[in-house]
């Protein structure tokens, strides 16, 4: 898997758009970019996956550089339960061998 | 929805004791995974299992063992607890999509809400 960076933090305001950026500029051809989500004391929430085009689901929407070096999640409005660490993943490997890094720290405040 | 459960959000074991963390997803899926997530240390993978009774050695497997003998359930063993295997433990489950040796595309992970161990 190729690795992340992200950054530790970050805050947004309530209703606003949050974008959480990640750069991986040695990923490959064939690894797919994967964002997750853990809310304090649960377990990880898959939230999308792309690899070329730009995807959008009822959660958010990820935008893919042209040349794939980096990233954005967008939470179009923000809300005080999307306060949580996201993970951003490159990966290939079915899962097998999938690496979480730190991390985003995402802060919504009222 | 995919469901997966596991036995005990929180367990209090003595050291030496053998513990059993069992996990079950209700989606058919083919392979199952054990983490432990640690302060500063982020998500670590224990072992992983791609069919039944097949498991795999995760980056730390040591003081663990894995049993898969149906596809729904994936336990972990803690031969005899010790106080450094203190912590929260996390299964999860994929759908295998590609074929044989082509990975990629919706092997999202599915996770439990996660066990507390202490282990005193």
């Amino acid at each position: 898997d190729a690795k992340t960076t992200q950054p530790t933090s970050m805050d947004c305001a309530e209703g606003r758009a949050a974008n959480l950026p990640c750069n991986h500029s040695t990923i490959s051809g064939n690894e797919y970019v994967y964002w997750y989500r853990q809310i304090h004391s649960q377990g990880p929430q898959y939230i999308i996956h792309g690899l070329k085009n730009n995807e959008t689901n009822e959660m958010a929407s990820l935008i893919i550089t042209e040349d794939r070096k980096s990233s954005t999640l967008i939470l179009p409005h923000a809300t005080l339960r999307d306060t949580a660490v996201y993970y951003c993943i490159a990966s290939n490997t079915g899962g097998f061998k999938t690496i979480f890094g730190a991390g985003t720290r995402l802060f919504v405040k009222a | 929805d995919v469901k997966v459960t596991q036995s005990s959000r929180y367990l209090v074991k003595r050291t030496g004791e053998k513990v059993f963390l069992e996990c079950v997803q209700d989606m058919d899926h083919e392979n199952m995974f054990w983490y432990r997530q640690d302060p500063g240390l982020g998500l670590r993978l224990i072992y992983f299992s791609y069919d039944v009774k097949m498991k795999e050695k995760g980056d730390i497997p040591e003081g663990y063992s894995v049993s898969r003998e149906k596809k729904e359930r994936f336990s972990l063993i803690l031969e005899s607890a010790s106080t450094n295997q203190t912590s929260m433990y996390l299964c999860a489950s994929s759908f295998y999509r590609a074929a044989p040796g082509l990975f990629g595309s919706g092997n999202e992970q599915y996770f439990g809400p996660g066990t507390r161990l202490t282990v005193t």
